[in-house]
């Protein structure tokens, strides 16, 4: 059964770096495109972005291209969505999700909360 | 504002049919492969349709995706409760990602 398990829930302060994880199982991570979609609260999904596990090819945005980093780490099936300076309007729902052209399973979610 | 355009709500009472519109353009729509997913109230998005008209194991023939041009559109007939969601349809431009707006689906 594919699976994608994200990190927990953060409550961080602006100007901090954050890094929230995505770890996959029952398939082979470097096959397929790992992406990551944005939910603002009440609002739609938007893409960020995705990374290529099997050579770190990775694409975003260019509505995030520049404020996030995405990253993946193979020998423990895992991607990464990376801030280094975070903002208010940060705040949302990330998720990540498996697959090109459609995302055919999704992570949990991590909900970030950036707020002074 | 999103590169493929929804309605923001449709509504329909149980047992019916209801239709969610997807417009885009030539760049998106016109050349690329739609998929659908389905969002429960405080749950993670579900791919419901995709290669415009297929459906993943589990999804109900309930549930349909057409596409013609630059629109696409997702059926869903026999409606139920448990239908109520929201919405999206997402596609490729320029091989990057995109979605619609989502549709906030009521069900009466």
């Amino acid at each position: 059964e594919v699976q994608l398990v994200q990190s927990g829930a953060e409550v961080k302060k602006p100007g901090e770096s954050l890094k929230i994880s995505c770890q996959v199982s029952g398939y082979s991570f470097t096959t397929h495109w790992i992406g990551w979609v944005r939910q603002m609260p009440g609002k739609g999904l938007e893409w960020m972005g995705f990374i290529y596990p099997g050579d770190s090819d990775t694409k975003y945005s260019p509505s995030f291209q520049g404020q996030v980093t995405i990253s993946a780490d193979k020998s423990i099936s895992t991607a990464y969505l990376q801030w280094s300076s975070l903002k208010a309007s940060d705040t949302a729902m990330y998720y990540c999700a498996r697959g090109s052209p459609h995302f055919d399973s999704w992570g949990q979610g991590t909900l970030v909360i950036v707020s002074s | 504002q999103s590169v493929l355009t929804q309605p923001p709500s449709v509504s329909a009472a149980p047992g019916q049919k209801v239709t969610i519109s997807c417009s885009g353009s030539s760049s998106n729509i016109g050349n690329n492969y739609v998929s659908w997913y389905q969002q429960l109230p405080g749950t993670a998005p579900k791919l419901l349709i995709y290669d415009n008209n297929k459906r993943p194991s589990g999804i109900p023939d309930r549930f349909s995706g057409s596409k013609s041009g630059t629109s696409a559109t997702l059926g869903i007939t026999g409606l139920q409760t448990g239908d109520e969601a929201d919405y999206y349809c997402g596609t490729w431009e320029s091989s990057l990602r995109v979605f619609g707006g989502g549709t906030k689906l009521t069900v009466l």
